[in-house]
């Protein structure tokens, strides 16, 4: 059946350090992808997405391109800041009834 | 615009006894979802609503959990009676449809639920 897997935390990294949070999926079809993120104290807020294969999502520095090839969503992102500490979570949009599928999140800690 | 309006924020009850979940979604959002998230896990869909339609429930304990979503527009989620592991932050979000597959989903606040 259709599912997630997003790479398990938490993350500590220090400021300007490299992040990769890894996600893959399984579907029968070709998903929209999207990541979520949770800021401490706020709601689920949408990050970036793609909706087909070879996209590049970005927005605030972090990108993820849609591999269809392996069937994975990887967040990335070159210089981390403090402001990026949060909960990210993976999202495939698929199934019949057009669901959202959220990975188990993976909380990023950004030191100074 | 609006965004996902929840109420009440916080609630604590004792086991087995009932509590309920009102979400306003945003103004002419036409699917709206309710999700647990239970501390530490990913939302879990509870269910789908397609305008004042059930689209998927499969996930909802059906013996326990009940929703309804009259007119299409706001929605109550009600628990009876609640048991301890019913602890979680219950969350709604809506989407417009006409965007079935690209468009992102809104989220309310949520509902944290403690149950003791």
């Amino acid at each position: 059946g259709d599912s997630v897997t997003q790479m398990e935390g938490p993350v500590t990294l220090s400021e300007e350090a490299f992040l990769t949070i890894n996600c893959t999926y399984t579907a029968t079809g070709y998903p929209s992808l999207f990541w979520y993120v949770q800021y401490p104290g706020e709601g689920l807020q949408l990050l970036l997405k793609a909706t087909k294969a070879d996209d590049k999502g970005s927005n605030k520095g972090f990108e993820a391109t849609y591999r269809k090839e392996t069937t994975s969503f990887h967040l990335e992102k070159g210089s981390v800041q403090v402001s990026d500490s949060a909960v990210y979570f993976c999202a495939p949009l698929m199934g019949t009834g057009n669901q959202f599928y959220f990975g188990t999140g993976t909380s990023l800690t950004v030191i100074p | 615009e609006a965004g996902v309006a929840q109420s009440p924020r916080y609630k604590i009850i004792e086991k087995r006894q009932s509590v309920a979940f009102w979400c306003n979604p945003i103004s002419g959002h036409a699917t709206l979802y309710w999700y647990q998230q239970i501390l530490g896990q990913g939302p879990k869909l509870l269910i789908q609503f397609q305008n004042n339609g059930v689209v998927d429930d499969s996930q909802l304990p059906k013996d326990r959990f009940s929703a309804e979503r009259l007119k299409g527009v706001d929605s109550t989620l009600k628990i009876q009676p609640a048991k301890l592991e019913d602890s979680a932050v219950y969350l709604c979000a809506s989407r417009t449809a006409g965007h079935a597959n690209t468009g992102e989903l809104f989220f309310g606040e949520g509902s944290r639920l403690t149950v003791l």
